[in-house]
């Protein structure tokens, strides 16, 4: 059983559309995270969720809202997609928040905004 | 930016060697870990090493964490070509008050056969 999924794998989509992107964990962790990974394979953090309660929200546009409607489960809703925000998008989950726990990483998103 | 750098950035290897690779810090940290992420996929965790240890081995991997200077090493030793992959760093903050991981910049390495 994969531990971390999401879907989908691979989005293709015009500027100007709306995605959303789903994550599941099955790990019975409370925390799960959404990060971004751009060419230059800088990865950084968007939004962190424990028990679905938002508790980092980085400098990110408003376009991008996360959702968590329970704690095996984040979503991240993209509004008026524009070229700079095609990368890849990565789901993680920890057993706590705090940075002090393993990360556990889904298999990606690629997001391309022609 | 608190954010890691890996050196090198890129690393190319023969089969059978080891490869070293080196991450530095800015901040004081509760732990530093190390993931792997293969071509096309996500990061998988290799090892977590706390503040107050100074070196740490788990199977042909060894880590070694010095906070005077602020700076990790990964040893992959014997390398196969399955270890082809990119390596990056990550760093949680003391106290875990910022709750998040800062990951580095990441070395590349690819192990010919």
């Amino acid at each position: 059983d994969t531990a971390v999924s999401q879907t989908p794998k691979y989005l293709v989509t015009q500027m100007g559309n709306d995605k959303s992107i789903k994550c599941e964990q099955n790990l019975g962790h409370d925390t799960m995270y959404w990060y971004k990974q751009d060419s230059k394979k800088f990865l950084k953090i968007m939004f962190s969720y424990n028990n679905k309660e938002l508790i980092i929200n980085e400098t990110v546009p408003n376009r991008f809202s996360p959702k968590s409607p329970d704690k095996a489960h984040l979503n991240l809703h993209i509004n008026s997609l524009e070229l700079g925000d095609s990368a890849v998008y990565f789901c993680a989950s920890s057993l706590r928040r705090g940075g002090t726990d393993t990360q556990y990483f889904g298999p990606g998103t690629r997001l391309t905004v022609l | 930016s608190q954010q890691g750098e890996e050196d090198p950035q890129a690393l190319s290897i023969q089969e059978g060697e080891n490869a070293t690779m080196n991450c530095s810090y800015k901040t004081s940290i509760n732990n530093l870990q190390w993931y792997r992420q293969n071509s096309g996929r996500g990061l998988v965790h290799l090892i977590l090493i706390r503040s107050n240890e100074r070196e740490k081995h788990s199977g042909r991997l060894r880590v070694t964490l010095d906070t005077s200077k602020k700076s990790s090493s990964l040893l992959i030793t014997a390398s196969r070509a399955a270890d082809t992959a990119s390596y990056f760093c990550a760093t949680a903050d003391y106290g875990g008050a910022t709750n998040k991981l800062i990951f580095g910049t990441g070395t590349l390495l690819a192990v010919q056969p």
